[in-house]
């Protein structure tokens, strides 16, 4: 239990493109789902944090218009990136949360696989 | 600020060797503290957390103490296998929950038969 899925796994694009990325939970209903960055063999950086039905917010320095998040459903978040440039490509992972889902009063943070994006 | 410090990768151990991967925090205030695994091709997975000072978390054979003198988190098993080769993840975070997870650059183990 407790999976989340993320889509595509591997995107490659052109500068100037618009990228979308889907994050699902599968079998249960987040209240909560977060953005995260990863570069090269750094830390996982927030990006947003999205409450379904309601905007997100965003970390400090993270663009808004650059990076618009869509959490439409208890299940589905998506992460848009606008007009990508190189310095876009990274590695994304989203992360899903709702109370007691694996253990009762638990607030546990359920993680995509990732999705690897790269801007020619 | 706060902020998460592992050391750095690859730790490369033969199967049964004992494993540390060493872990401090910077923060203001009391925050709690987590494990996590990322097996090749997966999400992360919580390994194991503690939420206050002298907590004693521990899952899979893996430890990790919370030591607020030395503001450490070290990551212990006394003989590895190869199926725990994966990236290994310390975070903290406020409010008692998982909110707002600052997590440390990461660390890969790689163990060999």
């Amino acid at each position: 239990g407790a999976v989340v899925s993320q889509h595509p796994s591997r995107v490659i694009c052109k500068s100037g493109t618009s990228v979308k990325i889907e994050c699902r939970s599968l079998d249960f209903q987040a209240t909560t789902m977060f953005w995260y960055r990863q570069f090269p063999k750094q830390s996982l950086m927030l990006m947003a944090t999205s409450n379904e039905g309601s905007k997100a917010t965003y970390e400090q320095g993270v663009e808004k218009d650059k990076f618009l998040i869509n959490h439409a459903s208890l299940t589905l978040s998506t992460l848009t990136v606008t007009s990508a440039h190189p310095e876009d490509s990274s590695f994304y992972i989203c992360s899903a949360q709702s109370l007691g889902v694996r253990v009762a009063g638990d607030n546990e943070q359920f993680f995509g696989p990732g999705t690897r994006l790269t801007v020619l | 600020g706060n902020s998460v410090t592992q050391m750095e990768g690859p730790v490369t151990l033969s199967e049964e060797a004992f494993l540390t991967i060493n872990c401090t925090y910077t923060a203001t205030g009391y925050p709690s503290l987590f494990w996590y695994v990322q097996y090749p091709g997966e999400g992360l997975q919580l390994l194991l957390k503690a939420t206050k000072a002298d907590d004693k978390g521990s899952n899979k054979g893996f430890e990790a103490t919370y030591r607020k003198e030395t503001t450490s988190f070290h990551l212990e098993k006394g003989s590895v296998q190869v199926s725990d080769s994966a990236v290994y993840f310390c975070a903290l975070s406020f409010s008692g929950g998982y909110n707002k997870l600052i997590f440390g650059a990461g660390t890969r183990l790689a163990v060999h038969p």
